[in-house]
């Protein structure tokens, strides 16, 4: 089961700005672990969008930016272009379930 | 570059074993963590199992405790998940990963994946 909590889908005009929610919990998101973002192009695996809350691996472009606050996270495209139409994944640590590293419910990004 | 490449997948009986091994490149296996992550059709993103770099350090997420084992093989920069009593609800794409590192909890680099099918 997932423990964050992610809206099923978001669209956006070309150029326009998306955010994509994700809500964890104590145990999880608000007792300080890093939240991180995966996107899922269609029909691959996924990909390192940004780890440590904030931080972009190299060849990630700076129209993807994310924060966290208390209990939640949030992943913003800015300037969405149609490449960007995929599913996205926000993921933590989680010292109370039944599974350590946890994912968010994942999140589709239509680009219209 | 970094390459993570799954094979062992395919269909297999409900109660039956298979293995899934990940060959990696392009970094010093033996210094980093190994994940296992999988994906049924059209649905989100499992944590199934990791292996840190000392190889004796596993965990395991409940819904495959004690059915799943996870190792590795660094002389052949590999890392396996032996898969016993299978179920149909562990049919799925199964992804092999690199950790950050051991206390790094997260994921810089996935495989392509191996699909694996229980039916009878």
């Amino acid at each position: 089961q997932s423990v964050l909590t992610q809206p099923p889908s978001v669209s956006g005009a070309p150029g326009q700005r998306v955010t994509i929610s994700c809500t964890g919990s104590s145990s999880n998101i608000g007792a300080g672990y890093d939240v991180h973002w995966y996107q899922q192009l269609p029909g691959t695996a996924p990909k390192l969008l940004i780890y440590g809350n904030t931080n972009r691996p190299s060849g990630v472009p700076d129209r993807f930016s994310a924060s966290k606050s208390g209990t939640s996270a949030s992943l913003a495209i800015t300037g969405l272009q149609a490449e960007d139409e995929a599913d996205y994944y926000c993921q933590s640590y989680d010292s109370s379930l039944s599974a350590l590293y946890v994912f968010g419910t994942g999140t589709k990004v239509t680009v219209l | 570059q970094v390459q993570l490449v799954e094979s062992g997948g395919g269909v297999v009986q409900p109660g039956r074993s298979l293995r899934l091994a990940c060959a990696a490149s392009g970094f010093t296996f033996s210094r980093y963590p190994m994940h296992w992550v999988r994906q049924a059709l059209g649905k989100g993103l499992h944590w199934v199992a990791v292996i840190l770099s000392d190889e004796r350090n596993k965990d395991y997420a409940d819904s495959v405790k004690g059915r799943f084992t996870i190792s590795r093989d660094n002389s052949k920069n590999t890392v396996y998940l032996q898969m016993n009593s299978l179920r149909t609800e562990d049919t799925a794409m199964y992804y092999c990963a690199k950790g950050y590192g051991d206390y790094d909890l997260f994921f810089d680099y996935w495989g392509q994946g191996a699909l694996v099918t229980v039916s009878s």
